[in-house]
């Protein structure tokens, strides 16, 4: 069956623009996951949507980022005035459930450089 | 809080022989724990969790990991090591938050298995 997808695969964009990184899980997959991955940080979570309860919005380093998943599917990670540090991977995941014996399918990642 | 920890950024093997990719947690209550490899340009794939049961986990292309609560360790191995096996290894814990619910996941900094033909 598909995966999970995330478009665009690659985003150059200048310091300062609004960047937007898509979502697609897995159908039926309520869970949804969004981490970071960048050389000096490793793998970092960023949130996570579980239905219709309120986003764990717990990892997301500065009030310029900002998530939303309609529908309870799509999802759309939102960076305002990007900055070079800004620069990673994100990959997204999803999961049947937070429970914990679910593991997280991951997509293939966006990678974004700010210049 | 929980944290996990891989000791080795590398782990060179020859082809044929086994391996060994090490993990170590700190977790409060009950550890679930996966292993996850990563090849170039691309996203995580699962290899293998470990939630109750059995210590010794098997699980995709031949790898299994063995729980040790004592030791609070996870290792990755394989008995026959693949020069296809190449690639970045991460070890994660689940992380429940303060709600007890979210699921998340910690993970190791990862470490770069190089099989040699």
């Amino acid at each position: 069956g598909a995966g999970v997808s995330q478009s665009p695969s690659n985003k150059v964009t200048e310091k300062g623009k609004d960047v937007e990184l898509r979502c697609d899980p897995i159908s039926g997959h309520t869970a949804l996951y969004w981490y970071r991955q960048s050389l000096g940080q490793g793998l970092e979570f960023l949130i996570y949507f579980q239905g219709n309860s309120a986003p764990d919005k717990s990892g997301l380093p500065s009030d310029r980022f900002s998530a939303e998943r309609t529908g309870g599917s799509v999802s759309t990670l939102t960076i305002q005035r990007t900055q070079q540090e800004d620069s990673a991977v994100y990959l997204c995941a999803s999961s049947l459930s937070t429970g914990s014996s679910y593991e997280q399918y991951f997509g293939p990642g966006t990678r974004l450089t700010v210049t | 809080a929980q944290s996990v920890a891989q000791p080795e950024d590398q782990v060179n093997v020859a082809e044929g022989n086994p391996l060994t990719v090490k993990c170590t947690y700190s977790v409060s209550g009950n550890p679930y724990l996966f292993w996850y490899v990563q090849y170039p340009n691309r996203g995580l794939q699962f290899l293998l969790k470990y939630i109750t049961g059995d210590n010794l986990v098997k699980g995709s292309y031949g790898f299994e990991a063995e729980f040790n609560k004592s030791q609070t360790s996870f290792h990755l191995k394989k008995p026959s090591a693949l020069v296809s096996d190449s690639a970045l290894y991460f070890c994660a814990v689940r992380d429940p938050g303060s709600s007890g619910n979210t699921g998340k996941l910690i993970f190791g900094q990862g470490t770069t298995l190089q099989v040699k033909p």
